[in-house]
């Protein structure tokens, strides 16, 4: 069965740095887009990033544009974030979510991770 | 970036009954719309995509129709366990966008 495993959230000060990883099993990771979505407490969802099956296409939201990465390692089935110049408005919980199909671009989530929190807080 | 506007916030019903919910967007999105069903403390759960074809395992409960601007998801009869909030998602246009959310409780 597909599984989606994020790690690496916490606590972080305004202006630092978290590097965020998605374990997958249960599929060919190397033959699917992933994203990340998140969501902050209490809030709605809000897509992040995505990279395609190969690494060649990558796509960001503007507010997180130039302060995160969005890479993956095909050999390791893992999928990673690196979050730099965290500000108090990217608190919230991190899915690590897998693209459904080609034929729509990946650009439905059908397997999400089970989160990861990351706090921005002084 | 395209804006989807979910009606109504809350939906109060009781188990049995039937449950529209409405999702409009800035622009039209073709069929490219999905619906998500999220529990408290889970991650969401895919329900439709394309506006109307049910994601694996999805009971025939659930139905999507639209297309442009306006879609809906329609629960035929409420089970106790679909009690929950619900998302539409647009990927016709960069950045992908959610809705809202609507809350469907018991009443």
């Amino acid at each position: 069965q597909v599984q989606l495993v994020e790690s690496g959230g916490g606590v972080v000060q305004p202006g630092g740095s978290l590097r965020l990883s998605c374990a997958a099993s249960g599929f060919t990771f190397s033959s699917y887009g992933m994203h990340w979505v998140r969501q902050a407490p209490g809030k709605g969802l809000e897509w992040v990033a995505f990279i395609q099956y190969d690494g060649s296409n990558k796509y960001y939201r503007d507010s997180v544009k130039g302060r995160f990465t969005l890479s993956r390692d095909n050999s390791k089935n893992t999928l990673y974030l690196q979050m730099n110049s965290l500000r108090a408005e990217d608190t919230a919980v991190y899915y690590c979510a897998k693209g459904r199909s080609s034929r729509d671009g990946y650009n439905y989530f059908d397997y999400w991770g089970q989160g990861t929190l990351v706090t921005v807080s002084s | 970036e395209i804006v989807l506007t979910q009606s109504p916030a809350t939906l109060s019903l009781s188990p049995g009954e039937r449950a529209t919910l409405s999702c409009r967007a800035s622009q039209s999105v073709s069929s490219y719309l999905a619906w998500y069903q999220q529990k408290p403390g889970q991650a969401p759960r895919l329900l439709i995509y394309d506006a109307y074809t049910r994601a694996t395992g999805i009971p025939a409960r659930f139905s999507g129709s639209g297309s442009g601007t306006d879609f809906t998801l329609t629960i035929s009869s409420l089970e106790p366990e679909d009690f929950a909030v619900y998302f539409c998602q647009q990927r016709n246009n960069w950045p992908l966008t959610f809705g809202g959310g609507t809350k469907v409780e018991i009443k």
